[in-house]
């Protein structure tokens, strides 16, 4: 069945660490966006891709990176830089132009 | 500025009631796309509809209703008859063309909504 797998679905880091959070695509979208979620914050966009090896900054980019080396994958690094990092993190693809997103079942970041 | 206004927070309904969750846009874009969402508590968003600003036409899917009207810039999402299993979080999203050609969405604050038995 084609969909989005992230992974893991719970992940606990320590004060400056490093995590990357896993997103895997086989519905052949171009497109792939990730997202942050808060209680009472809605959805704000991280980065998105459109393309291989092309990605652009989205709302709240800052202490994050991602990277595109294949259309099916696109993983996303929570630094250290990033201050305030637990949240609900979801992945989503698209095809594209204005079709609407695929997502995944997202990843529950905690600081500990 | 693209943005989403669902001005509720959270709804409590009793099974069987109707209830309509608002939603208000903002755009500058002549072309757009309007969706709705819905989380369950497994934390995935689903797909309910997608509506493109040239077609105003209201729509029914079973027990859920969208009323799109572009001159006050609103799509209310109507559940007939609720049941438990629709208790989720409720996200209205606007599409933002990019420049490369693809989209972004713009979501609302989303609201909860419970349904008791």
């Amino acid at each position: 069945d084609g969909g989005i797998t992230q992974s893991p679905k719970y992940l606990f880091r320590k004060e400056g660490q490093n995590v990357t959070l896993s997103c895997e695509q086989n519905l052949n979208h171009d497109a792939m966006y990730w997202y942050r979620q808060d209680p009472g914050q809605g959805l704000r966009l991280i980065y998105y891709s459109q393309i291989v090896n092309d990605f652009q900054k989205g709302d709240i980019a800052e202490g994050y990176s991602v990277s595109r080396e294949k259309k099916e994958s696109f993983p996303l690094t929570v630094t250290s830089a990033q201050k305030n990092p637990t949240a609900f993190y979801l992945c989503a693809s698209s095809m594209v132009y204005l079709y609407g997103y695929t997502f995944g079942s997202g990843t529950r970041l905690t600081v500990v | 500025a693209q943005k989403v206004t669902q001005a509720q927070t959270e709804i409590s309904v009793v099974e069987k009631e109707d209830v309509t969750l608002d939603c208000v846009y903002e755009t500058r874009d002549t072309t757009y796309y309007l969706f709705w969402y819905k989380q369950p508590p497994s934390g995935e968003l689903v797909f309910l509809i997608r509506r493109n600003s040239f077609d105003e036409q209201n729509e029914i899917s079973g027990r859920y209703s969208w009323n799109f009207q572009k001159s006050t810039s609103s799509f209310n999402f109507t559940i007939t008859a609720s049941q438990v299993v629709d208790s989720a979080v409720y996200f209205c999203a606007l599409s933002v063309a990019t420049q490369g050609g693809s989209e972004k969405l713009v979501f609302g604050k989303g609201m909860k909504l419970t349904v008791n038995p």
